[in-house]
């Protein structure tokens, strides 16, 4: 009965590599989040969906392109990785209506 | 813009003392506040949130906060630590609509000592 889910939960690739992580969840919601922890344990938004649509799109690289086939899931791809990319990748997703967000347990990617 | 100040990196306390983790917020409107813990190599559990109403909180964990207008403080307590409460804690602001994105504070780390 998992609420927010990732795959994968360790991600290790070379540098310039292009990778994908997979964020579902069985909740219901219908906004989705993509948040980036660096090394210092520092949380920041990434992305936003609500409905499939894409509605924040913070001082990303466009390297880094989200992708909401549905409703349930909202996935990051990330081309051409670089060393800085290495991070914690959480997904969250809460209702429109609520304040709330639940996090899935996060993607450890590292790039060497 | 939000922004949330946790002004202790790391703590230290004994195991069955009491806790107090500070969190300020900066926020123009109607602040939705939340405290999330992070356990090492784990992600990130919802322990209580602020919304309106009553001022103080009751989380999991026997986890509390006090909501300080005031103040603009939103700290976390609890009266007797446990050895598992060993984590990362984050406080978070929220704005009234949803959809919003938390921002988040730099974290404290907790450590327990028998």
């Amino acid at each position: 009965d998992t609420a927010v889910s990732q795959t994968p939960k360790y991600l290790v690739t070379q540098m310039g590599n292009d990778k994908s992580i997979k964020c579902e969840q069985n909740l219901g919601h219908d906004t989705m989040y993509w948040y980036k922890q660096d090394s210092k344990k520092f949380l920041k938004i990434m992305f936003s969906y609500n409905n499939k649509e894409l509605i924040i799109n913070e001082t990303v690289p466009n390297r880094f392109s989200p992708k909401s086939p549905d409703k349930a899931h909202l996935n990051l791809h990330i081309n051409s990785l670089e060393l800085g990319d290495s991070a914690v990748y959480f997904c969250a997703s809460s209702h429109t209506d609520s304040e709330t967000q639940y996090f899935g347990p996060g993607t450890r990617l590292l790039v060497l | 813009a939000q922004s949330v100040t946790q002004p202790d990196i790391h703590i230290t306390v004994s195991e069955g003392a009491s806790l107090e983790l500070r969190c300020n917020y900066s926020y123009g409107a109607t602040p939705y506040l939340f405290w999330y813990v992070q356990s090492p190599g784990q992600g990130l559990q919802l322990l209580l949130k602020y919304f309106s109403g009553d001022t103080l909180v009751q989380g999991i964990k026997g986890f509390e906060a006090e909501f300080k207008r005031s103040q603009s403080s939103f700290n976390l307590r609890k009266p007797s630590v446990h050895w598992s409460d060993a984590a990362e804690y984050f406080c978070a602001v929220g704005a009234e609509s949803g959809n919003t994105p938390l921002v988040f504070g730099k974290g404290t780390r907790l450590s327990v000592i028998a």
